[in-house]
């Protein structure tokens, strides 16, 4: 069963401004994990965080976590072109690198 | 991708026909992972494998096989492929540099 999913489907936006998605997932987890998928490529990881953080950056990604909403976000600030991707959610309940992934956010930033 | 090769990069097969798949990786890890990426569904466990000869099923195990014989090969055998097979397959490995999962570039296999 999926885990996790994202909201919204597909994303279209203006250089420049900022993009954000969500993730819900539906039992505990470890970590959340945050990947981005460029087409016909595979998947690159983007930022990790822990069940016991609510919040963490690197450079223009900030990734919170609510663990009692059982919910993520992925904001990506002043995007560029090379932003356009699939941007998925992936849940690791025990550690074990066993992920459950949502179905995928699509963004496309229009020049 | 560094560390991580999958062979071939697409397929297209006839349905009952066998297929497999190979995984193969440089970076000696114990841990290896099959998904599969279907639309509207993200990626979903097949098969790991967490040593050589030591494996155990995903989320979506049925139809397929894997083998381990040696520490760089992963294996993923179709049996008898199906049409519901038709997906893009994801070979992972953990820990190479940051990246807590290190995917494959993938395969696209098409079953007619």
């Amino acid at each position: 069963s999926q885990q996790g999913e994202e909201d919204p489907q597909a994303l279209s936006i203006q250089e420049g401004e900022n993009a954000t998605m969500n993730c819900s997932y539906k039992t505990s987890i470890n970590n959340l994990q945050w990947y981005r998928q460029n087409s016909g490529r595979g998947l690159v990881h983007l930022i990790l965080i822990r069940s016991n953080e609510r919040e963490k950056h690197s450079g223009r990604l900030r990734v919170t976590l609510d663990t009692s909403k059982k919910s993520s976000s992925l904001l990506i600030t002043a995007s560029r072109a090379a932003d356009t991707a699939s941007y998925f959610c992936a849940t690791d309940a025990r550690n074990d690198y066993k992920l459950s992934f949502g179905a995928g956010t699509t963004v496309t930033v229009r020049a | 991708d560094a560390g991580i090769t999958q062979s071939p990069r697409h397929k297209v097969t006839e349905t009952g026909t066998p297929v497999t798949l190979r995984c193969h990786q440089t970076e000696n890890h114990r841990y290896m992972y099959w998904y599969r990426q279907d639309p509207g569904h993200g990626l979903r466990l097949i098969h790991y494998s967490y040593g050589v000869k030591d494996t155990d099923k995903g989320e979506v195990s049925d139809g397929y096989s894997v083998s381990r014989s040696k520490t760089e090969d992963f294996l993923l055998t179709l049996e008898s492929a199906t049409s519901s097979q038709t997906s893009v397959y994801f070979c992972a490995i953990p820990g190479v540099g940051n990246s807590p999962l290190h995917f494959g570039n993938g395969t696209r296999l098409t079953v007619t």
